[in-house]
């Protein structure tokens, strides 16, 4: 099945600094990266996705890069605020077809955003 | 639109008796899942149902039962609770294509003495 490594585990960054989070996976049927993130007590939140067929996708201060060929995909946030400070988890989806597809998730990476 | 909910929210057990964590979504969604979340090692698949009617094992099935009571309800049951079933569960759901995101509950702590 797939497996999906996550780094670092813990990152802390000054506000403002730019903070990316990198993560492989093995099966190269995945086709489909989303990123969540998790703040304290709540439940996980996609903020952004990208497919197999894109290399970058940016939605304003976050952007997310994949590498089809070393299979890994980055997420980068800049300007980071005091309210980016979360875990969040990278994913890979895999399946056979039709509605068959499931999320193998990292690890999480815990960002503490200092003021 | 309510999306994921899940009952109960918290939920203390000693060891060996049972429950039924219940999920359900008003999304239309065709799939379904539950996840465990401990400390230090993410999400982890319970089991899903990829459409109503189909139920398979995730990575971490050992101890759980589910069913997919019908479109939007999907149950997860511990016959015989432990304490390394002591944890948070999330239930999930998605449309069914690849590129779809996938909906998160707001959890249900369980401790099990």
């Amino acid at each position: 099945g797939e497996n999906v490594e996550q780094h670092p585990s813990t990152l802390s960054v000054q506000e403002g600094d730019s903070a990316v989070i990198k993560c492989t996976y093995s099966d190269s049927a995945s086709n489909y990266f989303p990123w969540y993130k998790q703040e304290l007590g709540k439940r996980p939140q996609l903020i952004i996705d990208i497919r197999s067929n894109v290399g970058e996708k940016k939605d304003q201060r976050i952007a997310v890069t994949l590498n089809k060929t070393a299979k890994h995909f980055s997420l980068h946030i800049t300007e980071t605020q005091p309210e980016d400070s979360a875990v969040y988890f990278c994913a890979a989806s895999s399946g056979s077809g039709g509605s068959n597809y499931k999320l193998t998730f990292g690890k999480g990476t815990l960002l503490t955003v200092n003021p | 639109n309510a999306g994921v909910t899940q009952t109960p929210k918290f939920q203390v057990l000693k060891t060996g008796q049972s429950m039924t964590l219940q999920c359900a979504q008003d999304m239309n969604h065709n799939s379904m899942y539950w996840y465990r979340q401990d400390p230090g090692m993410g999400l982890r698949l319970i089991y899903y149902s990829a459409s109503e009617g189909t139920t398979d094992k995730g990575e971490v099935p050992n101890g759980y039962n589910v069913s997919r009571l019908n479109k939007r309800e999907f149950s997860l049951r511990l016959e015989s609770a432990a304490p390394s079933q002591t944890s948070v569960y999330f239930c999930a759901s998605r449309a069914g294509s690849a590129y779809n995101e996938q909906f998160f509950g707001p959890g249900t702590r369980l401790t099990v003495l």
